[in-house]
């Protein structure tokens, strides 16, 4: 069966500091692999996706990169975290349904950060 | 740009009552998903819907896909403690790989 694993599960930096959030799939080949933000109280706001290694979408402007340097491993880094960085980071995978065209997520446990 | 957006925000009911929460989208999808978060957990994915006008249950949740495929609905009859949580609809915007998520429906439920 399909795992998704995602850390570190909490996270306080200063501001400035540098940021690397790692997410890894297991039990499944070629994912789309996905990076969300939900600031507190808030909805998912997608920030990266990838189709595969080495292709990342960026969707929103913002001082954070995404890296994919293996099928099953999506990084989430920042040179210098600003305090509007502080949330809930959601990795999550997908494979797409030929037949409905739906891309269904299964998302990690998620990784708090905190930025001071 | 696509939007989709859900009503209410926030919702406090008495165990027993029933709940509903509404999706609109700004655009005709594909397909429509709904979603549950648990307090301090991560989306879990409930259902999707594909076709127009569909109607699915689950137990007590029945999800609706309206007839122009720009709006959908979650109905819960007589919520239990254990519905709590926010219930997120998405969809998929501009392609199939990338799903947007509507802003979300906390439901807390008075036992």
């Amino acid at each position: 069966s399909q795992t998704i694993h995602q850390w570190p599960a909490t996270l306080v930096q200063p501001v400035g500091s540098p940021l690397s959030l790692e997410c890894t799939v297991e039990g499944t080949s070629n994912p789309n692999l996905y990076w969300y933000r939900q600031a507190a109280g808030r909805g998912l706001q997608l920030l990266f996706y990838s189709v595969g290694i080495g292709q990342i979408s960026s969707e929103v402007p913002q001082n954070l990169s995404a890296s994919r340097p293996q099928d099953r491993q999506f990084i989430l880094s920042s040179k210098k975290l600003l305090l509007s960085d502080s949330g809930f980071y959601l990795c999550a995978w997908s494979v797409l349904r030929a037949r409905s065209g739906a891309n269904v997520l299964t998302f990690g446990a998620g990784s708090r950060l905190t930025v001071l | 740009g696509q939007q989709v957006m859900q009503i209410p925000q926030y919702q406090h009911v008495q165990e027993g009552e029933d709940f509903t929460t509404y999706c609109n989208s700004s655009t005709t999808l594909s397909n429509i998903q709904w979603y549950k978060q648990r307090p301090g957990g991560h989306p879990v994915f409930l259902i999707q819907l594909v076709k127009s006008g569909e109607v699915k249950k689950q137990k007590r949740l029945t999800f609706q896909f309206g007839e122009a495929k720009k709006n959908s609905s979650l109905h819960i009859t007589a919520t239990q403690t254990t519905d709590v949580g926010t219930y997120f609809c998405a969809g998929p915007k501009d392609s199939s790989y990338k799903l947007i998520f509507g802003s979300g429906t906390r439901l807390l439920v008075r036992p």
